[in-house]
Formats: structure tokens, C-alpha cells, sequence
């Protein structure tokens, strides 16, 4: 069956450094992988997406790569900042409906920046 | 330009009731998924609705049904209320063609008792 894994403990960073997030995945060949930040008792916005035929996508301060062989992706996060304290969530899109199809999420990473 | 809006915001039930959640999904966007978020875990996908019809399905089972109405909003039932089913209902919506990305209603907490 399919299995996505994220770093199962929270990860703490100084402030102003990288945070670096992973997610794996078994069982499956994603078209489009998405990385969501949740806060606590909202529902997940969207970060970035990034296609299976791309290495790398970047957004201000975030950067995402895809490994389709190593069936990975890092969410890096540069210059990090109190605010950017969150739980990270990956998921995986098939991209076989034709438009947005129902995502496979891992369980997120929980980032805590520390001042 | 309002975003997904979900009702209700809590919801307390018993085991064994039913229930119905509300979504309204974002200006200009005619597909609403719904997902099921245990504590601690990542959302589940429960399905999807596409023109008023179930057009996607997750592994859950067919207690959990659904409705898409001409206005593209959308409900969730759940029927025979299990102490499992107490979790995070969001619901997600976007635009068929578009990009893949979803966007998420803040979510009802339901609590089965």
C-alpha cells in the first residue's frame, strides 16, 4: 500500500538558520508532489507544488526539490523565523483526474524556530 | 473574496446519531473534496464532488456520503456515529483545469461521544 513518511518528531531550529523538512514515499509515482503549512486548529494553505519532471522549485524563502528515483522530496526553509513555526504537511496528487485530485498526505512535520 | 467556509465550527454528537457538515467553496472553484484529520495525523481524503457527482473516493466507508449542489457548495453525511469518526472534517475546493492546489476551509470539529 502506499506509504509517505515525514520526520515523525518535531524539529527544532535556531532562528535565522535552514530548516530542512523530508518526506519519502513508497508505493507510488506521484505526477505532483505539494507541501501545506497547518496551524493549530486551521486547515492547511498551500506552499508550493512542484511536478514530477521538475528538481527544484523555489518561492521567497522556500525551496523544494523532487527525487522521483530516491522517491523523496526536501522542503527547505532559509533564514527561518518565529513565525515560520508550524506543522508541515507533504502530499502526493496523482494527477489523473484531469484537475485537482484527492491528495495523499503524510502525517507533517511539526517545525518549531526557536528566537 | 471570501474564502472556503465551513459550518458547522463544533459539533457534539452520541454514538449511533447522524450528521451533516457544510462547505461553501472559494469564488470561482466547482470542486470540493472533504477530508477527515485524526489528532496528530495528516488528512485523510474521504472523496471528491465534480459537477454534482462523486467523482473520486477514499477508503472509507459508504456511512460517509455526500452531496454537491448546483451552486458548487457541498455537504458531508455521516451516518451511525462511531467514537472513531471524532476528528477534523475539512473541506478543500479548486478549479477543475487549473492548478492542483487545493484550498481548505478552517475545518468542523465533530466529537462523538
Amino acid at each position: 500500500s502506499q506509504k509517505i513518511e515525514q520526520n515523525s518528531e518535531a524539529l527544532n531550529i535556531q532562528e535565522g538558520k535552514t530548516a530542512t523538512l523530508t518526506c519519502n514515499y513508497t508505493n507510488y509515482s506521484p505526477a505532483y508532489l505539494q507541501w501545506y503549512r497547518q496551524d493549530p486548529g486551521r486547515g492547511p494553505v498551500f506552499l508550493l507544488l512542484i511536478r514530477e519532471n521538475e528538481k527544484e522549485k523555489r518561492k521567497e524563502r522556500l525551496k523544494v526539490t523532487f527525487d522521483t528515483t530516491l522517491k523523496q522530496s526536501l522542503f527547505h526553509i532559509t533564514a527561518s523565523q518565529p513565525a515560520d513555526s508550524a506543522t508541515y504537511l507533504c502530499a502526493l496528487d496523482s494527477g489523473s483526474g484531469g484537475g485537482a485530485d484527492g491528495l495523499t498526505f503524510g502525517k507533517g512535520t511539526h517545525l518549531i524556530i526557536q528566537p | 473574496d471570501a474564502g472556503v467556509t465551513q459550518s458547522p465550527t463544533h459539533l457534539i454528537k452520541t454514538r449511533g446519531q447522524q450528521v451533516t457538515l457544510r462547505c461553501s467553496p472559494k469564488s470561482g472553484h466547482d470542486t470540493v473534496s472533504w477530508y477527515q484529520q485524526a489528532l496528530g495525523q495528516g488528512p485523510q481524503f474521504i472523496f471528491q464532488y465534480y459537477e454534482e457527482e462523486e467523482r473520486q473516493r477514499g477508503n472509507f466507508p459508504d456511512r460517509f456520503s455526500g452531496h454537491q449542489f448546483p451552486n458548487y457548495s457541498s455537504e458531508l453525511n455521516v451516518n451511525a456515529l462511531l467514537l472513531g469518526d471524532s476528528a477534523l472534517y475539512l473541506c478543500a475546493s479548486s478549479k477543475t483545469g487549473a492548478t492542483n492546489e487545493q484550498f481548505f476551509g478552517p475545518g468542523t470539529r465533530l466529537t462523538v461521544l
